[in-house]
């Protein structure tokens, strides 16, 4: 158990498909990040979100949604994904203030874009 | 444009050797500097970090060596073991407003023979 939670840990989906990944974290951070990794390409930071405000959106395209309800979750929602999109989508959380930068990831959704 | 560069991409060791993987930054805004640890099905998990004002830290059989003058950051896994078979990230952050944002390097696999 990191303290980081995602869900599903597999997805498998159609390009039509609408889904939601899932982040919970239970260390009283609140920052909270989804990474996309995949074979080629190194951790790709894609949102970031600082006591529940969107403070970075990295250039995503718009078929990724985030959506930070409070600072303990995080979701992604996910619609007409490509199958370029296929990859570990991994969600990390952290203190927003202080000198402890440290993340703590969680296990990552797999997602099967087919 | 990648922030951070490491190197190699694979490396294999024999049990007992040292294990060194180097990575180099750009950004002199760069204030954190921490090794992430990832298994396979798993996410990267913190293993050690450095700060630019010390020139080494260690932690067991782990030691970052750190250059500021060269931007050059190094691991050395002493006396490495097959346990310590998997990805290692070099990452640099700094602070952002009311966020940290961490720039990863591409990663090492590293293989340890028994």
């Amino acid at each position: 158990e990191t303290g980081v939670t995602q869900t599903p840990r597999h997805l498998v989906m159609g390009m039509t498909n609408k889904k939601s990944l899932k982040c919970e974290q239970h260390l009283g951070h609140n920052a909270m990040y989804w990474y996309k990794q995949s074979a080629k390409k190194p951790l790709e930071l894609m949102f970031v979100y600082s006591l529940e405000e969107r403070v970075e959106n990295n250039s995503v395209p718009s078929r990724f949604s985030p959506e930070c309800p409070n600072s303990s979750h995080l979701f992604l929602h996910l619609h007409t994904l490509q199958p370029e999109d296929s990859a570990l989508y991994l969600c990390a959380s952290s203190q927003a203030t202080g000198s402890d930068y440290g993340y703590t990831f969680g296990s990552g959704t797999r997602l099967t874009v087919v | 444009q990648q922030q951070v560069k490491q190197s190699p991409q694979s490396l294999i060791v024999q049990k007992g050797g040292i294990s060194i993987i180097n990575c180099a930054y750009e950004n002199t805004a760069f204030d954190y500097f921490p090794w992430y640890q990832q298994f396979p099905g798993k996410g990267p998990a913190l293993l050690i970090a450095i700060r630019p004002d010390v020139s080494e830290k260690k932690e067991g059989r782990f030691t970052i060596s750190f250059n500021k003058s060269a931007k050059q950051f190094s691991l050395h896994i002493m006396d490495s073991q097959p346990g310590d078979s998997a990805t290692y990230f070099c990452a640099a952050s700094r602070r952002m407003d009311s966020s940290y944002k961490l720039i990863f390097g591409s990663g090492t696999r590293l293989l340890v023979r028994p």
